[in-house]
């Protein structure tokens, strides 16, 4: 298994900047995803983080608002740039393990826009 | 598109009642299928997990799932349940070999004491 840990865990923004959420992984992984769980909703894919590339974007997501790095196998980052109140979510980062199907999560990142 | 269905959204329940949540996926190929809670202002927990073998499968807290391919079914049950079993539970579903995860869009379980 592997162990995901995000920072921080929550903040409160004002409109307009942008945070930058982190997401270690205790061990090399093949695949890391941003997902976002708005107020009330489920989990929502933002994008897969590639390493060493582009990431891979969902419909409805854009570079411009959520860019993401990935510089190694084993740290990513979401930005959330241009905060609004409608970015107040829960965002989650995942990943996986070559050869074994199960994604794991980290706790979370507790957004809250004013 | 792989798809998830979760039919009930709220769910009412007394203390001791039988639980069975149904779930729902469109997709024709070989997949893994989840289970996963989430508490009042907790985080999201894995229940339970399906990727190939015995369709009934058993997780925590005496939770347990049934793969029925025919019917692109999951459906997720629990003989009694209790009061600190209050939670949203989502269904999900990745495709094998792949861990990108598409998530229903939750039951809300109430239990009342």
């Amino acid at each position: 298994s592997a162990v995901i840990s995000q920072k921080p865990s929550r903040d409160i923004c004002q409109r307009g900047t942008s945070l930058t959420i982190q997401c270690q992984v205790d061990s090399q992984v093949t695949m890391m995803f941003w997902y976002r769980q708005q107020p009330g909703q489920s989990l929502t894919l933002i994008a897969t983080a590639n390493q060493g590339s582009e990431a891979t974007y969902e419909s409805g997501f854009v570079i411009d608002k959520f860019p993401i790095s990935r510089p190694n196998l084993t740290f990513s980052t979401l930005t959330v740039s241009n905060m609004s109140p409608e970015d107040s979510s829960i965002y989650l980062c995942s990943a996986g393990v070559q050869g074994v199907p199960e994604a794991f999560f980290g706790q979370g990142t507790r957004l809250t826009v004013v | 598109a792989q798809s998830v269905s979760q039919h009930n959204h709220h769910v009412i329940l007394s203390e001791a009642a039988s639980l069975e949540l149904g779930c729902n996926y469109s997709y024709g190929g070989t997949v893994n299928l989840f289970w996963y809670v989430q508490y009042p202002g907790q985080h999201l927990q894995l229940l339970l997990k399906y990727f190939s073998g015995d369709p009934l499968v058993k997780g925590i807290k005496g939770f347990e799932a049934e793969f029925i391919k025919s019917k692109f079914s999951f459906n997720l049950r629990k003989p009694s349940v209790q009061w600190s079993d209050t939670a949203e539970y989502f269904c999900a579903v990745s495709l094998w070999g792949y861990q990108k995860v598409t998530f229903g869009t939750g039951t809300k379980l109430q239990v009342i004491p």
